[in-house]
Formats: C-alpha cells, sequence, structure tokens
C-alpha cells in the first residue's frame, strides 16, 4: 500500500452535474497530481499542485479544477459532467523539492460513472 | 499526440518464461522513466524506474534496458508468475516540467500455467 487515500471509491452522477473526488497524500508529500484513466488506457495527466498552486496541467478543460489544502490533501472538482467523464480518477502523491525522488505514488482511484 | 509508444498491447507466457515490453518516446527531455503495474480495480503501483545515466537497472526479477540515441526502453520479467499477471505501463517525465507523466497504452500480460 502506498499510504495514498482517495474517496469515494465508486460514484455515479448524470450528465451535467458536479463532482467533487477527494485525495490524501503520503505522509511526508508535498505534491499530488491528477489523472484520469479511460478504460483500457493509459492514465491522462489533469494537473499537478504543488503548496497549494497548481503547478502543470495537461489538456483538460477549465471544469476541471483543483484545490490543495495546507496539509497537501487535494480535491478534484469537475463541472458540468460529460459521458465522456467516466473514468477512473487516479491521484498520485510525491515529493517535490531538495529530497525530490522523482516517484509518484499512487492511490486505488475513484470510479466515476457519468449516466 | 502520443509521445510514448508501447508494444505489444497484450502478452501471454508460459509460467518461468520472460516477459518482455517495449516502448519508445519522442520527447528528448524526459529524463525519467518508471514501469508501473495495474491490477484490475487498483492504481498502478511502482515496480522500478530508470534514468538515462543508465543503459540498465536489475529488482529482482525484473529488469529496465534504456538505449537513449534509439528513445527506447524496455522491461524484462525474468521466470515469469501467474501472480504478475497484470497490466503493465511505461511512463515517462521530463523532471523540469512538474514530473508530469506521460504513460504508454498499457500492456495486458498473462502467464499460463
Amino acid at each position: 500500500e502506498t499510504g495514498v487515500t482517495q474517496s469515494p471509491t465508486h460514484l455515479i452522477k448524470t450528465r451535467g452535474q458536479q463532482v467533487t473526488l477527494r485525495c490524501s497524500s503520503q505522509s511526508g508529500h508535498n505534491t499530488v497530481s491528477w489523472y484520469q484513466q479511460a478504460l483500457g488506457q493509459g492514465p491522462q495527466f489533469i494537473f499537478q499542485y504543488y503548496r497549494e498552486e497548481e503547478n502543470g496541467r495537461g489538456n483538460f478543460p477549465p471544469r476541471f479544477s483543483g484545490l490543495q489544502f495546507p496539509n497537501y490533501s487535494s480535491e478534484l472538482n469537475v463541472n458540468a459532467l460529460e459521458l465522456d467523464d467516466s473514468a477512473l480518477y487516479l491521484c498520485a502523491s510525491s515529493l517535490v523539492g531538495a529530497s525530490s525522488t522523482d516517484t509518484q505514488y499512487f492511490g486505488p482511484g475513484t470510479r466515476l460513472t457519468v449516466l | 499526440q502520443q509521445q510514448v509508444k508501447q508494444s505489444p498491447q497484450s502478452l501471454i507466457v508460459q509460467k518461468g518464461g520472460i516477459s518482455i515490453i517495449n516502448c519508445a518516446y519522442e520527447n528528448t527531455a524526459f529524463d525519467y522513466f518508471p514501469w508501473y503495474q495495474q491490477f484490475p480495480g487498483k492504481g498502478p503501483a511502482l515496480l522500478i524506474a530508470i534514468r538515462p545515466d543508465v543503459s540498465e537497472k536489475k529488482e529482482g526479477r525484473f529488469t529496465i534496458s534504456f538505449n537513449k540515441s534509439a528513445k527506447q526502453f524496455s522491461l524484462h520479467i525474468m521466470d515469469s508468475q501467474p501472480g504478475d499477471s497484470a497490466t503493465y505501463f511505461c511512463a515517462a517525465s521530463d523532471t523540469g516540467t512538474a514530473s508530469k507523466l506521460t504513460f504508454g497504452t498499457g500492456t495486458r500480460l498473462q502467464v499460463t500455467l
């Protein structure tokens, strides 16, 4: 186990609704990255948060937004849900800084289904 | 634009055999190359990783071979076991850009008895 936790484990929403996913990073880590993994595909980078600021973003529209809190936990918010947003959402924590190893440790994911 | 190409898409290997998965990348700024193992319903778990300053790294039954000039790297699983049956992803990142991981499309490995 990586020590990265995510909630909820599963979620069903309807098109047009909004959703918030949560992630607690591994102890000692200061950075959280979010990825979207569609069925049968590799994870796609959404964005990363470092010191409560967005620190890099992938090719996702602005309706995907996030937050990082002082305890380094994070939220992913998706507005105006679309059917194609159905996927496994993964959170990965890492340590960025003088002791950085670049290793990202993934949580178990949240399975989002949009009907 | 797919920056990391992975092959094969699926692989069947007999128990005790060698599993080989290959990846190729385009972005010469990539300087960190991890491999992840993912079981159904679980998040990816880091197996082994390499940087471009070495051509090979071995950890137990898992070996990464890296060819910087060809922009290719591969994962070798020696003495493959049924418990190794999972999906394997190669990835790459440029550690100068927030360590965003770019993943390959995955290889579904099945190890038969």
